[in-house]
């Protein structure tokens, strides 16, 4: 059973860079073809953020394209995510989760880490 | 971009009864690509449909889903309380894109 943990700092400073780690366990990060990231604000829906192939090739969501960077590290097993100039819009819990390639859906998810963007 | 609303907003029914929840694009969607989610207070959302109308692993048969094109639906024939929660439809583009509808509420009346 594949597990994925989201870990990073909870709160950041305005206008500074959010990073968090997705740790896989029970299962090779190349054992599956994509992983993304996807946020939830408080209180409100839920945004895509990106992908990562195994191989390290990316897709991000244009809305955010600009800020965002997805690496792999399959050494550890994990993915990552930085998402640099911050404002409080940008306040939300970040999940990440794999992607079930054959059903263009995320059948595994981390628990969430809720980012705090203040000062 | 392709954009999904969802309706109702919030549905107020009781258990037992039967939830029709509605989930409409934009544009056309392949069916292969609409799947639906469950999300309770303080969890990850939980697959419950893929492909418009398969269940995953683990999933009630009281869930099930239907649609084509642009109208896409989930129906939960007979509520039991562990199903009040928020769901979420998402679909998916081939140019590699991700779209979650705004979410609809149900909760017990």
């Amino acid at each position: 059973q594949v597990q994925l943990q989201e870990s990073g700092p909870g709160l950041v400073k305005p206008s500074g860079t959010l990073s968090l780690t997705c740790a896989v366990s029970g299962g090779s990060i190349s054992s599956s073809d994509w992983w993304s990231w996807v946020r939830q604000p408080p209180g409100k829906g839920l945004e895509w953020i990106g992908e990562i192939y195994h191989g390290g090739s990316t897709n991000y969501n244009p809305s955010l394209k600009s800020r965002v960077t997805i690496s792999v590290d399959k050494s550890k097993d994990q993915f990552s995510l930085k998402l640099t100039s911050v404002t409080a819009a940008d306040t939300a819990v970040y999940y990440c989760a794999r992607e079930w390639t054959a059903a263009a859906s995320f059948d595994y998810w981390g628990q969430g880490t809720l980012v705090t963007v203040s000062s | 971009e392709i954009v999904l609303t969802q309706s109702p907003g919030t549905l107020s029914l009781s258990p037992g009864e039967r939830a029709t929840l509605s989930c409409r694009a934009s544009q056309s969607v392949s069916s292969s690509y609409l799947a639906w989610y469950q999300q309770k207070p303080g969890q990850a959302p939980r697959l419950l449909i893929y492909g418009a109308s398969s269940r995953a692993t683990g999933i009630p048969d009281r869930f099930s889903g239907s649609g084509s094109g642009t109208d896409f639906t989930l129906t939960i024939s007979r509520l039991e309380p562990e199903d009040f929660a928020v769901y979420y439809c998402q679909q998916y583009v081939s140019s590699r894109l991700y779209t979650f509808g705004q979410g609809t509420k149900l909760e017990i009346k």
